[in-house]
């Protein structure tokens, strides 16, 4: 069973619009951690912010926020006024301790996102 | 204050050859992983290991590749007899200590492409 869906696959926005990516996610666990990260088209992969369960406080950094939310399963990547070299790829992942898992990340199928001036 | 490294960034190979792909963790870090990016997919774990020891090899395939770190230089990840179905960008990533809570920084990723 997949544990981590993005079933956006791909969203096409105009610079300055605002655009939220969704992550929804499933573990047996009550603690686990929850991540995002950017692959642009250099194809690297950059980190770009972790969440315990334990603390479901939004967050925000500059342009990019995050919504937490247990109650949904939720884990989702608000970007506000787009802007052209936003356009990537977006994990979002998940690491449990269930069965004893010793930290790989279970990552979801990605959300690319296009940015057109 | 370098960033965790691989090489090759690209490799070729034919059909029946070895690849071996490089990865050196970011300074202070002893934790390394490594996963495969198929084509239009995710990221899957395929091992992690610690110097001289792999703590967790539960989804690398069982047959033809094999990963090491040892105590002095890169890990390596190595694919022998390759096919076309081993195409895919590898990425290795690294964190300061072991388990679930760290955050993995990666690498730039190898492309593998197989003739």
């Amino acid at each position: 069973a997949q544990k981590v869906t993005q079933a956006q696959t791909e969203i096409s926005v105009v610079e300055k619009e605002d655009v939220t990516l969704d992550c929804v996610y499933e573990t047996r666990d009550t603690t686990y951690y929850l991540f995002w990260y950017k692959q642009p088209p250099s194809g690297e992969l950059v980190f770009l912010i972790r969440r315990n369960s334990f603390d479901e406080q939004n967050e925000i950094s500059g342009r990019y926020s995050w919504n937490f939310q247990k109650s949904t399963s939720s884990f989702n990547f608000t970007i506000t006024a787009s802007q052209v070299v936003d356009s990537a790829v977006y994990f979002c992942a998940l690491s449990e301790n269930y069965g004893g898992s010793q930290g790989n990340l279970i990552f979801g199928k990605g959300t690319k996102l296009s940015v057109k001036p | 204050n370098a960033g965790v490294m691989q090489n090759p960034r690209h490799l070729v190979r034919r059909r029946g050859q070895e690849a071996r792909l490089r990865c050196s963790p970011m300074k202070g870090h002893s934790h390394v992983y490594w996963y495969r990016q198929l084509p239009e997919e995710g990221l899957k774990f395929m091992v992690y290991l610690q110097k001289e020891n792999i703590i967790d090899e539960s989804g690398m395939p069982k047959e033809r590749f094999s990963a090491e770190f040892p105590k002095e230089g890169p890990s390596i990840l190595r694919i022998q007899q390759v096919v076309r179905g081993d195409s895919a960008a590898y990425f290795c990533a690294s964190s300061p200590a072991s388990g679930w809570r760290e955050t993995q920084y990666f690498g730039p990723g190898t492309r593998l492409l197989v003739l």
